[in-house]
């Protein structure tokens, strides 16, 4: 059984430019959620997605945005790059079950600006 | 709002030594709780998980219990190896996201 699985593994681009970061859920998982992580930090809630909608938002600007897709995998764009940008960007999946979910990480992109 | 606030590190011990990772919680209602670790170059595993006051998780001899009136959830274990030198996360969640800490870093040294 796949578990999360993020591409690419690093990326590398200038400030002003945009990317694209792609995540494919654990079998049986319908909502992905992404995170922010900066060097020697926790993780930060971007977006979650559910059912192809962004369910809750983080305190991030309107330059991420995200999108679902009917196989429950998902992207997430970031436009118009800043230094401050540069991080891992964690994907993590999770179902529902009763009143809990426990979400499930990938191994994450390594985004550096320039 | 939520918060979690867990012990700075970075936190060295010697191989079998005893270990406690403190972490305490700030939220309205009662969140799930949750431990996740952190390799070098990797991204975050679930460690272990608690749902409701008094529940105690567990997992590769790592324990958990979720006390709601301290609203503390310390990571402990009894004799540490050099393979559990990692970041340790505490994290809640109350609305769906995971609120984390800042992370403790532990070395264990032969």
């Amino acid at each position: 059984d796949a578990g999360v699985t993020q591409s690419p593994t690093h990326l590398i681009k200038t400030r002003g430019q945009q990317v694209t970061l792609r995540c494919s859920p654990k079998s049986g998982h319908d909502t992905v959620s992404w995170y922010q992580q900066a060097l020697g930090q926790g993780p930060q809630f971007i977006f979650q997605y559910y059912e192809e909608e962004e369910r809750q938002r983080g305190n991030f600007p309107d330059r991420f945005s995200g999108h679902q897709f009917p196989n429950y995998s998902s992207e997430l764009n970031v436009n118009a790059l800043l230094l401050g940008d540069s991080a891992l960007y964690l994907c993590a999946s999770s179902r529902v079950e009763g009143h809990t979910d426990t979400q499930y990480f990938g191994p994450g992109t390594r985004l550096t600006v320039l | 709002g939520d918060s979690v606030t867990q012990m700075e590190g970075p936190v060295t011990l010697s191989e079998e030594a005893f270990l406690t990772i403190n972490c305490t919680y700030t939220a309205t209602g009662y969140p799930s709780l949750f431990w996740y670790v952190q390799y070098p170059g990797e991204g975050l595993q679930l460690l272990l998980k608690a749902t409701k006051a008094d529940d105690k998780g567990s997992n590769k001899g790592f324990e958990a219990t979720y006390r709601k009136e301290t609203t503390s959830f310390h990571l402990e274990k009894g004799s540490v190896q050099v393979s559990d030198s990692a970041v340790y996360f505490c994290a809640g969640r109350s609305t769906g996201k995971l609120i984390f800490g800042q992370g403790t870093t532990l070395q264990v040294k032969p």
